[in-house]
């Protein structure tokens, strides 16, 4: 079972800033099946990248995704008030899947 | 677009089980994979299984691998996951959860407390 470890646990800076987050996997991983999930309080998360790259249906292209083998960045450029909130890396290319334990943006 | 409806809020006490059940509409239920996940109160994102209607077939963490059963009902387009053996740390709210062509679609969330 693959164990995703993502860093910082919490990521402190402000609007207009550019967030850099990790998820490193304890084995290589098809890059065709790494996602990123953005969670904010009190509601459900949010698909915002799937096949390290490519973004979800309506997510604005600050949102970047990068990576391969066990080694995996999301990136947010010019951070929006919006965007401080928890994100997920989640590995889905195998019968198990798993998530990281997720890095919090915060201001 | 597919729309997922949970069961509402349980309490259960140690040692039971629960069923919740996630009805899909919307979409075409065979041509999706449905997924578990449970969030604890403050912590992160525990993924615990699956169920592919079409196979009807499931898979799941090994976390959960003696305890949970997750199966799917064509006939009613209904998804359920059943946790036995409840104990306190199971107290969380529930997900169920599709991805379809870039989109993702989430149930409302059940919430579960284990409580003697």
């Amino acid at each position: 079972e693959i164990v995703l470890t993502q860093s910082p646990g919490t990521l402190p800076l402000s609007p207009g800033d550019t967030a850099t987050l990790s998820c490193r996997a304890s084995d290589s991983v098809n890059s065709d099946y790494l996602a990123w999930f953005q969670q904010k309080i009190g509601q459900t998360p949010r698909l915002l990248i799937f096949g390290t790259s490519t973004r979800a249906t309506g997510i604005p292209d600050r949102f970047s995704g990068s990576g391969s083998g066990t080694e995996f960045t999301l990136t947010i450029s010019r951070l929006q008030p919006e965007d401080f909130a928890v994100y997920y890396c989640q590995h889905y290319g195998s019968l198990i899947y798993t998530f990281g334990q997720g890095t919090k943006l915060e201001i | 677009q597919v729309q997922l409806v949970q069961s509402g809020a349980e309490v259960k006490k140690p040692g039971s089980s629960v069923k919740v059940s996630c009805k899909a509409s919307g979409g075409t239920f065979t041509s999706y994979t449905f997924s578990w996940v449970r969030q604890a109160p403050g912590q992160g994102l525990e993924w615990m299984g699956r169920v592919v209607p079409s196979y009807d077939m499931a898979n799941y963490a090994t976390k959960f691998l003696d305890r949970v059963t997750i199966t799917a009902d064509k006939s009613t387009t209904t998804v359920y996951m059943h946790l036995s053996s409840l104990r306190s740390e199971d107290t969380a709210i529930y997900y169920c959860v599709t991805v379809d062509l870039g989109v993702d679609y989430w149930g409302q969330g059940t919430l579960l407390t284990v409580s003697s």
